[in-house]
């Protein structure tokens, strides 16, 4: 069954601490992207990689970090320096980078602070 | 600037109404537009997208939108909403370096 998954679904992070969020793809895309949603602000753009070992920041990437080791996988690590880490955040994969394509989303992670 | 305004943050329907969902955007070049869907606690799914052509397109569940370039806007509509389409919707145009640029979403309630 072809899909996005996220890992987990609730995540707690205690002060100081980085965590890790898992996301990954098997529908073969190129691109992958994470987006924070916060309420009443829509989804802001953090990260994206539209190949393999290569990745770009988006809007708001201060405090976040990534990397795209694989085709089906993009972990987006949540540094301390990310002083406001309570969000949603979403993965996307899309089949490939031109602009009429379709982004699909995974069912997201709600991140915490303890 | 490139933006997706959304002006309505909430509306409430009664089951079995029509619905129309306003959606505005600012893009220089030709828009790609996209309407998602949410519901709580979950991923976005796609209801529909405009590339060119024909500026009605028809959706997932019923649902459709119209580009209107004069206007700049891509409104989603239903004649008949279900107690289900409660939700939050997201309109979004396609941006350089592909990214998505949303509107800050519009939350339905349905009333039976």
């Amino acid at each position: 069954d072809g899909g996005i998954t996220q890992s987990p679904k609730y995540l707690f992070r205690k002060e100081g601490q980085n965590v890790t969020l898992s996301c990954e793809q098997n529908l073969n895309h190129d691109a992958m992207y994470w987006y924070r949603q916060d309420p009443g602000q829509g989804l802001r753009l953090i990260y994206y990689s539209q190949i393999v070992n290569d990745f770009q920041k988006g809007d708001i990437a201060e405090g976040y970090s990534v990397s795209r080791e694989k085709k089906e996988s993009f972990p987006l690590t949540v540094t301390s320096a990310q002083k406001n880490p309570t969000a949603f955040y979403l993965c996307a994969s899309r089949r490939d980078s031109g602009r009429q394509e379709t982004q699909y989303f995974g069912p997201g992670t709600r991140l915490l602070v303890l | 600037a490139q933006s997706v305004t959304q002006p309505d943050i909430h509306i409430t329907v009664s089951e079995g109404a029509s619905l129309e969902l306003r959606c505005n955007y600012s893009y220089g070049a030709t828009p790609y537009l996209f309407w998602y869907v949410q519901s709580p606690g979950q991923g976005l799914q796609l209801l529909l997208k405009y590339f060119s052509g024909d500026t009605l397109v028809q959706g997932i569940k019923g649902f459709e939108a119209e580009f209107k370039r004069s206007q700049s806007s891509f409104n989603l509509r239903k004649p008949s909403v279900h107690w289900s389409d409660a939700a939050e919707y997201f309109c979004a145009v396609g941006a350089v370096y592909n990214k998505l640029i949303f509107g800050a979403g519009t939350r339905l309630a349905v009333h039976p």
